[in-house]
């Protein structure tokens, strides 16, 4: 499984926007991004994916580098409800049986 | 409610006990996930079953025996229970087996303290 890379914690303030960052070189084309995550005492929580555009939803943005190696999770403004551990994920696409592979994720404080 | 649902949510028990962790979604999925979630707080893979059919299997020991009546459910039976077996286990879903194309439904989680 491609591997990515995700600091071990950031924090932000309530109501600012938080940009969570994820580096994944060894991208290949079929691998969509995917991103996870864990509330306390909770079961992870699918957030967004994407192949190569950039793509929005209720919950989150998420933008995808040109070249596929990095990709930013973007929460429009932080609520206290947003802390948590959250993973960025290579799943491979196509055929093939794909699965999650959960790296350590990074661990979100958010401060009122 | 829409949801994948495990039970129990708590399970305490002896080493050397057999015991049983039960999922079901009720989302019209195909395929069903167990993932081990240990102290250290790592997510690992340890089943997948796509229409009652088993497609993975994460070299997990066998005394661990998942059984799939129908697409809706996924249980997990776990023999002679060992310390190391303590974690967090989660049951999951998604539409298709094929990835990327869509999100994991993931349950509450079952705490399983062996002691």
């Amino acid at each position: 499984d491609a591997k990515t890379t995700q600091p071990n914690s950031m924090e932000s303030n309530e109501e600012e926007p938080v940009h969570l960052p994820c580096n994944h070189s060894t991208i290949s084309g079929t691998d969509y991004i995917h991103w996870y995550r864990q509330l306390p005492s909770q079961g992870p929580e699918y957030v967004i994916h994407g192949l190569t555009s950039n793509v929005n939803n209720r919950m989150a943005s998420l933008a995808i580098a040109e070249d596929r190696k990095s990709s930013t999770l973007i929460l429009h403004r932080a609520t206290l409800r947003d802390a948590a551990v959250y993973y960025c994920i290579l799943f491979l696409g196509g055929t093939s049986y794909g699965k999650l592979t959960f790296g350590q994720g990074t661990i979100l404080t958010v401060h009122p | 409610d829409t949801a994948v649902s495990q039970t129990p949510k708590y399970l305490v028990t002896q080493m050397g006990n057999d015991k049983s962790i039960k999922c079901e979604q009720n989302l019209g999925h195909d395929t069903m996930y167990w993932y081990k979630q240990d102290s250290k707080k790592f997510l690992k893979i340890m089943f997948s079953y796509n229409n009652k059919e088993l497609i993975i299997n994460e070299t997990v020991p066998n005394r661990f025996s998942p059984k799939s009546p129908d697409k809706a459910h996924l249980n997990l039976h776990i023999n002679s229970l060992e310390l190391g077996d303590s974690a967090v286990y989660f049951c999951a879903s998604s539409p298709v087996v094929t990835g990327g194309l869509n999100g994991y439904t993931f349950g509450s989680g079952t705490r399983l303290t062996v002691v």
